[in-house]
């Protein structure tokens, strides 16, 4: 059971909007640590997405975007497209545990 | 352009050991913190290891404290995770990945697998 809950799956058709949500706690998201996003495409690495919350680096479309809110953060893709198709985590820190870096369980998201 | 490049992993057997490292390139490692990061098959991602960038603090995930030991080598521009008493749970592919606050490189990962 992962620290972030993030679920397991979503879907949307091509130039749709989707949306990722990624549940904390007190302890994490809800203590002012930062929330990362990261993209898993099969067989690949994983590759940062948005770092700090609501930052894009360089190369990352801005249809791609970020929020965070109390114990929760949210990953936002407008104008979906196939090569969206992959998997997508959160990350932050969680200060219950001894200077753990913490992930999400990780969403599937599906291009109709 | 950043380029990390793991190396070592393989098949072992329950309770056996191996050395895992990840070339780093195309920055001064020496000025970051580095991390390991593992994936089981068909899981998610499950942070390991932490080492700053002087070695100072090291921290690990609780699946693995007193089992695997990190450290760096700056001369080098390497990294390296001990793996020791493994298990079946650890079979997993593992990256290394550069920190920044946020994880911004990761390399593209070597696959241990502990099987008798």
């Amino acid at each position: 059971q992962s620290v972030l809950t993030q679920p397991p799956s979503v879907s949307g058709a091509p130039g749709q909007r989707v949306t990722i949500s990624c549940t904390g706690s007190s302890s994490n998201i809800g203590a002012g640590f930062d929330v990362h996003w990261y993209q898993q495409v099969p067989e690949a690495a994983p590759k940062l997405l948005i770092y700090a919350n609501n930052n894009r680096p360089s190369g990352v479309p801005d249809r791609i975007s970020a929020s965070k809110s109390g114990t929760s953060a949210s990953l936002a893709i407008t104008g979906l497209q196939a090569e969206d198709e992959a998997d997508y985590y959160c990350q932050s820190y969680d200060n219950s545990l001894t200077n753990s870096r913490v992930f999400g369980g990780g969403t599937r998201l599906t291009v109709l | 352009e950043v380029q990390l490049v793991e190396s070592g992993g393989g098949l072992v057997q329950p309770g056996g050991s191996l050395r895992l490292s990840c070339a780093a390139s195309g920055f001064t490692f020496s000025r970051y913190s580095m991390n390991w990061v593992r994936q089981a098959p068909g899981k998610g991602l499950e942070w390991v290891s932490y080492i700053s960038s002087s070695s100072s603090p090291i921290y690990y995930a609780d699946s693995v404290k007193g089992r695997f030991t990190v450290s760096r080598d700056d001369a080098k521009n390497s990294l390296s995770l001990h793996l020791t008493s493994l298990r079946a749970e650890d079979t997993a592919v593992y990256y290394c990945a550069r920190e920044t606050g946020s994880f911004d490189s990761w390399g593209q990962g070597t696959l241990v697998t502990v099987s008798s």
